[in-house]
């Protein structure tokens, strides 16, 4: 039979626009997050990351914003340039435990 | 410090062929992890240690795979024998601790024949 591959949720914004990243997690528990950034044969790299005692955090065009009410989680990239196409992933921590990768999201920019 | 090291970069084998990938972590790290990126399944954990012990192998397909930590700077991940269903992507990381961020290696692509 035909295999069926992810089929990750993709965006795709106009070079210098602004993007928003959205990610539901899954542990009301989770008390540490973190943003990467997967490009094309590279593996994930950090962009970001903020703690549960805070809702937002910034940083170099990235921003983070936590919404722990409704346990949901989004990276705003500003003025997107063609070097942010890659494939973004949230991951979770609770505790001491290691990362809880979400599925992922591509980011497509249109020059 | 270069950052989590991972070889080969590429690996082309056939059925029933050993195969072994290498990581050397980043100097420092205490936790080191195993993942596998397939199109099919995206990022699995397969195994991670702390101080090189391993805390969690649940991820491990199989029998046929089994990881070492031979020092606090290295570790091996084997496949034998290896199969076509194997053809992945495998990414070490390294971490301070097991709750951490994470620093990913470049990856070894496996394509069992």
């Amino acid at each position: 039979g035909e295999s069926v591959g992810l089929h990750l949720p993709t965006l795709s914004v106009q070079e210098g626009d602004n993007s928003i990243i959205n990610c539901a997690y899954s542990n009301s528990a989770s008390d540490y997050f973190i943003w990467y950034k997967q490009e094309s044969g590279k593996g994930p790299q950090f962009i970001i990351d903020i703690r549960s005692n805070m809702d937002k955090r910034q940083g170099q065009r990235v921003t983070v914003l936590l919404n722990k009410t409704v346990k949901h989680l989004s990276l705003q990239i500003a003025a997107t340039q063609p070097g942010d196409s890659a494939v973004y992933f949230c991951a979770e921590i609770s505790g001491n435990t290691p990362l809880v990768f979400g599925k992922g999201t591509r980011l497509s920019v249109i020059a | 410090d270069a950052g989590v090291i991972q070889s080969p970069r590429h690996e082309v084998t056939e059925m029933g062929q050993e195969v072994t990938l290498r990581c050397k972590l980043i100097s420092g790290h205490n936790s080191l992890f195993w993942y596998r990126q397939t199109m099919m399944r995206g990022l699995e954990l397969l195994i991670y240690f702390n101080n090189n012990v391993p805390i969690d192998d649940s991820g491990m397909p199989e029998d046929r795979f089994s990881a070492k930590m031979p020092n606090a700077s290295f570790s091996t991940l084997k496949i034998q024998p290896s199969e076509p269903r194997d053809s992945a992507v495998y990414f070490c990381a390294s971490s301070l601790m097991g709750g951490d961020i994470q620093y990913f290696g470049a990856g070894t692509r496996l394509s069992v024949l």
